[in-house]
């Protein structure tokens, strides 16, 4: 069965610094889609950014990048120029080639900004 | 504007009684999906639903069901049967390619507390 960790419950950052939150997962299938989401207080849950198995190049949105290192099953988000609106829970996520759609999800990272 | 609804926001509900959560969905995605957060935790899936008159137990159906009569409908009740209910439950979407799910989006959840 797959699974996905995240090894950090919390992580905090200076505003304007740049953070990387970790996230490990294990697998046996080679197609399959990661994705990042962001939890603010509000609780909803907010795609930042998807990264594709097969494709090499790391995906990017503006402040928000992931190394996605597919031999060693991570997949870490960098968070560049952190702002006081970044301040959430993030979690990692692993969708399979399977057309079941369940994304599992990691624990969670609660990312702190201090202004 | 193109959405996700849930309602209530929160829910309250007595020992032994039957809700019913709504999700609503515009977008007109495919599938339609239900997960539980507990406290400090990921979200694991109940049910999800490809097509409509169709759905899947997930990791965690017991106590719960579904029905899907409408694509833009996927109402989710929790039954006296469910041991421990208390929870913020979300609803997501997404669309189907090529018989594969695409990522998910979400709605802004409920509350749900047991009396």
């Amino acid at each position: 069965a797959q699974t996905v960790t995240q090894s950090q419950p919390e992580m905090s950052v200076q505003e304007a610094e740049t953070v990387t939150l970790s996230c490990t997962y294990d697998t046996s299938e080679s197609d399959y889609y990661l994705f990042w989401y962001k939890q603010p207080p509000s609780r909803q849950m907010i795609l930042v950014i998807r990264q594709e198995a097969y494709k090499q190049q790391n995906a990017t949105e503006n402040r928000f990048s992931v190394n996605f290192q597919k031999a060693a099953k991570s997949f870490s988000l960098k968070i560049s120029d952190s702002q006081l609106g970044d301040a959430a829970m993030y979690f990692c996520a692993y969708h399979g080639s399977s057309n079941t759609g369940k994304l599992i999800f990691g624990q969670g990272t609660t990312l702190q900004v201090k202004p | 504007d193109g959405g996700i609804t849930q309602s209530p926001k929160y829910l309250f509900r007595k020992e032994g009684q039957n809700v019913t959560l709504s999700c609503e969905q515009n977008l007109n995605h495919d599938a339609m999906y239900w997960y539980r957060q507990d406290p400090g935790q990921g979200l694991r899936l109940i049910y999800y639903s490809q097509i409509v008159n169709d759905f899947q137990k997930g990791d965690i159906a017991e106590g719960y069901s579904v029905s899907r009569e409408k694509k833009e409908s996927f109402p989710l009740t929790v039954t006296s049967a469910q041991k421990n209910p208390t929870a913020f439950y979300l609803c997501a979407s997404s669309w189907l390619a090529g018989g594969y799910t695409d990522t998910q989006y979400f709605g802004p959840g409920t509350r749900l507390t047991v009396l």
